[in-house]
């Protein structure tokens, strides 16, 4: 696609429940960053992917969180039994090169963003 | 403790006047550093890369320096207008690692 596609991009769901967030990075892009921002914080880090591994998921809070990438392509960030703390807006990032470096600027969608009840 | 600071109060300016940001990191090496640009409800856009080994890179009106003795990046909007306003992210790369890390951001309002 044209841009970082992501869905939903609201998502109220109350404590303990499953949530499912869904981003579809721009086409041929390698890389793809998960990041979280919470209100009036910066963007926090979660995990990376190089195509379906991922090298580094040292970012994610706990495990409840979990993430995977398949085909390459579209990756779903799941967090299980859902915390009043996880509410945030979830951001995902694509890239071509090596993130920071030349041709290493990330394209962020819009965010899920996520209330937990 | 790796940190990226940027300040925490917004920069209200005039328009048509230069709106400059300081962004300063501790126990970072970085190759290269970035400035993107954040909207209320949107993701960060990319705008300028700068690397190590460069003193000033331009963009239109934007300029960015990059003092790796001092381990300060200074972002300058000069002619300022209404639509600059928004929240300015710096970010960087440390050697070795592949994940970009944030400043906090720091807004800036120009006043019509």
């Amino acid at each position: 696609g044209a841009g970082v596609s992501q869905s939903p991009s609201n998502k109220v769901t109350e404590k303990g429940k499953d949530v499912e967030l869904r981003c579809d990075p721009i086409s041929g892009h390698t890389a793809l960053y998960w990041y979280r921002q919470s209100l009036g914080q910066g963007l926090e880090f979660l995990i990376y992917f190089q195509g379906n591994s991922a090298p580094d998921k040292s970012g994610l809070p706990s495990d409840r969180f979990s993430a995977e990438r398949t085909g390459g392509s579209v990756s779903t960030l799941t967090i299980q039994r859902t915390q009043q703390e996880d509410s945030a807006v979830y951001l995902c990032a694509s890239s071509s090169g090596l993130a920071g470096g030349v041709g290493g600027e990330l394209f962020f969608g819009e965010g899920s963003r996520l209330t937990v009840l | 403790s790796q940190k990226i600071e940027q300040n925490s109060e917004a920069l209200n300016i005039q328009e048509g006047k230069t709106a400059t940001l300081t962004c300063n990191y501790t126990n970072y090496s970085p190759a290269y550093l970035q400035w993107y640009r954040q909207d209320p409800g949107r993701g960060p856009v990319f705008l300028l890369l700068i690397r190590e080994n460069e003193k000033e890179k331009r963009k239109e009106r934007l300029k960015v320096t990059f003092d790796t003795t001092l381990k300060q990046s200074l972002f300058h909007i000069t002619a300022s207008q209404p639509a600059d306003s928004a929240t300015y992210l710096c970010a960087l790369r440390p050697y070795g690692n592949n994940r970009l890390a944030f400043g906090k951001g720091n807004q800036v309002v120009v006043i019509p």
